[in-house]
Formats: structure tokens, sequence, C-alpha cells
């Protein structure tokens, strides 16, 4: 099955630099990797996805890359600010039976940005 | 419109007692799934429904753990005869899509419920 692995376990950066998390995974059949961002307490939420049709993807202060010949895939993101500490899970999706549903996580990446 | 939603948020059970999680998806989703995520991890598939139809149950830790959803909605996720190792945070996530090989889709989470197995 799809294993997911993901570093760093903890990334402390300043309000107003980046952040890179980064994955890889093991399926070569993958071929959607979205990122979850949880609140303490709270549910996860999409933050941004990415198809193995394209390379990289933006969305304002946030951007995702995918190397599928590496199978990694890696979040950035800029000009961090406090409400962004959070913790962030990247996923792949795994072909079972023919059908390519199931979402395998990393363990995630708890993101502190200091003020 | 509603999102998600579970039903306890919190449930306290003691070793043995059988429990019932009840996830109401977003209406109309057709992909319904159960996750289970431990302190400190990420979520980890247990199940997954397309409509009524349950298409895999492959991540279910034991035969005391069962789910439904009879009329392709609302879903239940039993666990019997609890056990401390059962203590955990139980997600459901649905997606307005089937499964398919065109690859995956966006799953909506809710807010879980804190099983805590004493």
């Amino acid at each position: 099955g799809e294993n997911v692995e993901q570093h760093p376990s903890t990334l402390s950066v300043q309000e107003g630099d980046s952040a890179v998390i980064k994955c890889t995974y093991s399926d070569s059949a993958s071929n959607y990797f979205p990122w979850y961002k949880q609140e303490l307490g709270k549910r996860p939420q999409l933050i941004i996805d990415i198809r193995s049709n394209v390379g990289e993807k933006k969305d304002q202060r946030i951007a995702v890359t995918l190397n599928k010949t590496a199978k990694h895939f890696s979040l950035h993101i800029t000009e961090t600010q406090p409400e962004d500490s959070a913790v962030y899970f990247c996923a792949a999706n795994s072909n079972s039976g023919g059908s390519n549903y199931k979402l395998t996580f990393g363990k995630g990446t708890l993101l502190t940005v200091n003020p | 419109g509603a999102g998600v939603s579970q039903s306890p948020r919190y449930k306290v059970a003691k070793r043995g007692q059988d429990v019932a999680l009840r996830c109401d998806p977003i209406s109309g989703h057709v992909s319904l799934f159960w996750y289970q995520q431990a302190l400190g991890q990420g979520p980890e598939f247990l199940t997954y429904f397309q409509n009524e139809a349950q298409l895999d149950k492959s991540g279910l830790p034991s035969d005391r753990f069962f789910a439904e959803r009879p009329e392709g909605s609302v879903s239940t996720l039993k666990i019997q005869r609890t056990q401390q190792e059962d203590s955990a945070v139980y997600l459901c996530a649905s997606s307005l899509v089937g499964s398919s090989g065109g690859g995956g889709n966006e799953q909506f989470f809710g807010p879980g419920t804190r099983l805590t197995v004493l």
C-alpha cells in the first residue's frame, strides 16, 4: 500500500519568513496530493492540492510543487503570519481496485510562527 | 451551507462498553469516509462508502468495528466492547463524487468525535 513520509515534524519560523514542508510517497500510481491544515482541536481543512499532470500550483502565499520522478512534493508558505501556526498534513491517494479515493496521510508538521 | 457534522463531539466509555458515532455528510455528497486520528498522528483510513455501499473496510482494526450508511446519507461507526487502544479522534469526511480511476477528490472533514476509553 501507499506510504507517506513527512518532514520536519516541527518547524519554527519568524513572522515574515518562509516555511517549507516536504513529503515523499511510495505508490507510483498516486495522482492526487492534498495538503490539510489542522488547528488544535479543529477539523482538518484543505489548503491546496495538486494533481500529477502539473508540477506546481500557487494560491496567494501558498504553493505546492510535485516531482513525480522522485515521488516527492512540498508545501511552501511565504510571508508567514502567526495565524499560519497549526499542524499541516500532506496526503496522497492510492489506487485500490481501480479506484483512487483512499488518502494516506503523513504524520504531520507542527508549524509555529513567532511574532 | 452546512458542512460535515459529527455527534457526539466527546464520548467517554468504560472498557467493554459499546459506542455509536454519527456522521452527517454534506447533502448530496456521494462518498463518505471514516478515519481514526491518534494523538499527534495523521488521520488513518478506516472505511469508505459510495452512497449506501461499503466499498472498502480494509482499515477497520478489528471485527469490533462496524460502519453503516443504510440510506446513503447519515453514517454510523459502531465500536463494540471498547478497549483503551480505541481512544482516539474519529473523523468523518465526505466528497461530492464517487470513486473513479481519474484521481482523488477534495474530502471535507467533520470536527471529529474524541473517544476516551477508561
